[in-house]
């Protein structure tokens, strides 16, 4: 079946360091890959997305590239700051189909 | 992007009761999605719920445990009934949305304590 297995946490940076949050796929065909956010006390929010093979999803900084000769879809970010300190979660999904699977998630935590 | 409202945010409840939780969209939908987060884990989907149809149970949830209701389609409930602190959870609604019609779209979730 389809799954998502990304790396555990928590991972802890200082400010400005390079982030890399690694994330694997099992599907068929050919999924949506997604990278959501969760701030402290608040819901999921889409950070960005790739609908094909070598699409690169952006947003705040943070980029992704859809790889599909290695299953991956690992989030990368030049120069963390802060107010990233969050719960990063990688996911699939199908425009033919409702169901997104969600991976385990990632605490990520920006020491100043 | 559609705009999810959630009521009520946060809740303790003691065991045994139910709490009914109310999700409204500032759009006309077709599926909204329940999940649950426990604490530190990722999303669980508990069901899909369509307008005027019963909810599709994923496996492990059953609609004794989990009603839902889909009077029309900016609105659903989620009860959590006979509780228990298993359940003490953040449970999120959420809806398709995007371009492709592939990306959710959360509520911002219910807190649930459960002593």
């Amino acid at each position: 079946g389809n799954s998502v297995t990304q790396m555990e946490g928590p991972v802890t940076l200082s400010e400005e360091a390079f982030l890399t949050i690694n994330c694997t796929y099992t599907a068929t065909g050919y999924p949506s890959l997604f990278w959501y956010v969760q701030y402290p006390g608040e819901g999921l929010q889409l950070l960005l997305k790739a609908t094909k093979a070598d699409d690169k999803g952006s947003n705040k900084g943070f980029e992704a590239t859809y790889r599909k000769e290695t299953t991956s879809f690992h989030l990368e970010k030049g120069s963390v700051q802060v107010s990233d300190s969050a719960v990063y979660f990688c996911a699939l999904g199908y425009s033919s189909a409702s169901k997104i699977i969600f991976g385990s998630g990632t605490r990520l935590s920006i020491r100043p | 992007s559609a705009v999810i409202s959630q009521k009520p945010s946060r809740d303790i409840c003691q065991r045994g009761t139910s709490l009914t939780i109310q999700c409204q969209v500032d759009s006309q939908v077709t599926m909204m999605f329940w999940y649950r987060q426990q604490p530190g884990q990722s999303l669980t989907l508990i069901a899909t719920a369509n307008q005027g149809s019963e909810a599709t149970y994923e496996s492990g949830f059953v609609i004794d445990k989990f009603p839902i209701s889909r009077p029309n389609l900016t609105f659903s409930t989620l009860t959590v009934s006979n509780m228990s602190p298993e359940d003490s959870s953040i449970y999120l609604c959420s809806v398709l949305g995007g371009l492709a019609g592939d990306e959710q779209f959360f509520g911002p979730g219910t807190r649930l304590t459960v002593l």
